[in-house]
């Protein structure tokens, strides 16, 4: 099984809703990311986990919370979110070990209205 | 910092053409170097990679080699098909600061239109 599963994949949201992606593997990574990708851009790094524990923020706003209950998943909770937050939201896996790649899912495409 | 520089697209070439994507990068460490590919409403795809000065990656037809003294890694296919329509990312892996943790940057893309 070499898949990461996101859902869902299309996500409307007004801007006082709270709602959460999910990203799940089952390959043994240890290391997991949340990239945001807007439109005809590359993915930027927001988050990575290692071993369940943050170990990288890249300066996120706080209205996005990461959460690693285990292993092999990975959320983000949206809350308070604006337009200009309207993207694809990629998560990646990896293992923790040098000149490995990584691993990504299809994507949440989020609305924000 | 890390960074990856890749041609500006789109690239159109007709169907059986040859393909060059340049990507040329800058990194303080060893890093190793990616080629993702991204269909229309999809997720990234790794095409393929190098982990040290002189390998060559290949797949499905696509070949880059890891060139330190240029710091290039430049995709190449030697003819196109319409299905190769996509956009193409160049990356390397690097340590994140001083985290000692590793994650992917990534070039701007190049968008591949490939015509019958």
């Amino acid at each position: 099984d070499t898949e990461v599963t996101q859902t869902p994949k299309h996500l409307v949201m007004g801007m006082t809703n709270k709602k959460s992606l999910k990203c799940e593997q089952h390959m043994g990574h240890r290391a997991m990311y949340w990239y945001k990708q807007k439109a005809k851009k590359p993915p930027e790094l927001m988050f990575v986990y290692s071993y369940e524990k943050l170990s990288i923020n890249e300066s996120v706003p706080s209205r996005f919370s990461p959460e690693c209950p285990n292993s092999s998943l990975l959320n983000l909770h949206l809350h308070a979110l604006q337009p200009e937050d309207s993207a694809l939201y990629l998560c990646a896996s990896s293992l923790l070990r040098l000149n490995t790649e990584a691993f990504f899912g299809q994507g949440t495409r989020l609305t924000v209205v | 910092g890390n960074s990856v520089t890749q041609m500006e697209g789109p690239v159109t070439l007709s169907e059986e053409a040859f393909l060059t994507i340049n990507c040329t990068y800058t990194a303080t460490g060893y890093p190793s170097l990616f080629w993702y590919v991204q269909y229309p409403g999809e997720g990234l795809q790794l095409l393929l990679k190098a982990t040290k000065a002189d390998d060559k990656g290949s797949n499905k037809g696509f070949e880059a080699t890891y060139r330190k003294e240029t710091t290039s890694f430049h995709l190449e296919k030697g003819s196109v098909q319409v299905s190769d329509s996509a956009v193409y990312f160049c990356a390397l892996s690097d340590r994140i600061k001083d985290t000692g943790r590793r994650a992917l940057t990534f070039g701007s893309g190049t968008r591949l239109q490939v015509q019958p």
